[in-house]
């Protein structure tokens, strides 16, 4: 089945305690995206990838980082977590060639920081 | 940079009535213009999509035009049903790798 997923799903922490959110496609997509979605604000882009080692900033990408090794994994990581960076927080992937450029979004991370 | 702003931003409809949500943009670059619809508690899903150079997309009870010159674009659902309620989102791709969203509208439809 093509999918996108994230793990956790549900993450709650304390500030300054790093964390990882790990995000991986099966549909050999070139394009990876991370998203944090917050009342009132819409999906604002944080980071994204058009391939392999290749990243660039988004909207909001203070206090994130990412990386792509791997063309089927797109982390993102928070290295001093701050009660600010709770949200829900979505993965999507996408070609970056075609007809289409149909985002698939994962299921979504809560993340808490206390 | 990039903005997209969204209206309305809560919508209440009678079942079978139409629902119009509009978007607009600012950078004359774009060229990708999907919509997005997000269940509670569910990950957004593409309800239809179009590009720069069509005017008007359709597909069953959900249509979208775009007006490049105006740069705007709306969402078109005729024959509403319950199960349309959901949160709507634009979006717009600026001819890079980056897409805006808007904040979105929360659709209800009544019964």
């Amino acid at each position: 089945e093509a999918q996108v997923t994230q793990n956790p799903r549900y993450l709650i922490t304390v500030t300054g305690k790093k964390l990882t959110v790990t995000c991986s496609q099966n549909m050999n997509h070139e394009y990876m995206s991370w998203y944090r979605q917050d009342p009132g604000l819409g999906l604002r882009q944080i980071y994204y990838s058009m391939n392999v080692e290749v990243t660039d900033k988004g909207d909001v990408p203070e206090g994130y980082k990412v990386s792509r090794k791997e063309k089927r994994n797109f982390p993102l990581i928070l290295e001093s977590p701050s009660p600010n960076q709770t949200s829900l927080y979505f993965c999507a992937s996408r070609h970056d060639r075609g007809f289409s450029y149909e985002q698939y979004f994962g299921p979504g991370t809560r993340l808490t920081v206390t | 940079g990039e903005n997209v702003e969204q209206h309305p931003s809560t919508l209440s409809v009678q079942e079978g009535d139409s629902a119009v949500i509009k978007c607009t943009y600012s950078d004359s670059a774009s060229n990708y213009f999907p919509w997005y619809k997000q269940e509670l508690g569910k990950r957004p899903q593409l309800i239809i999509d179009i590009r720069s150079n069509v005017g008007e997309k359709k597909d069953q009870r959900i249509a979208v035009t775009l007006n490049k010159t105006a740069k705007h674009f709306s969402l078109h659902i005729t024959e509403t049903q319950p199960e349309d309620s959901a949160v709507y989102f634009c979006a717009v791709n600026t001819g890079g790798f980056k897409t805006i969203f808007g904040a979105g509208t929360r659709l209800f439809v009544k019964a």
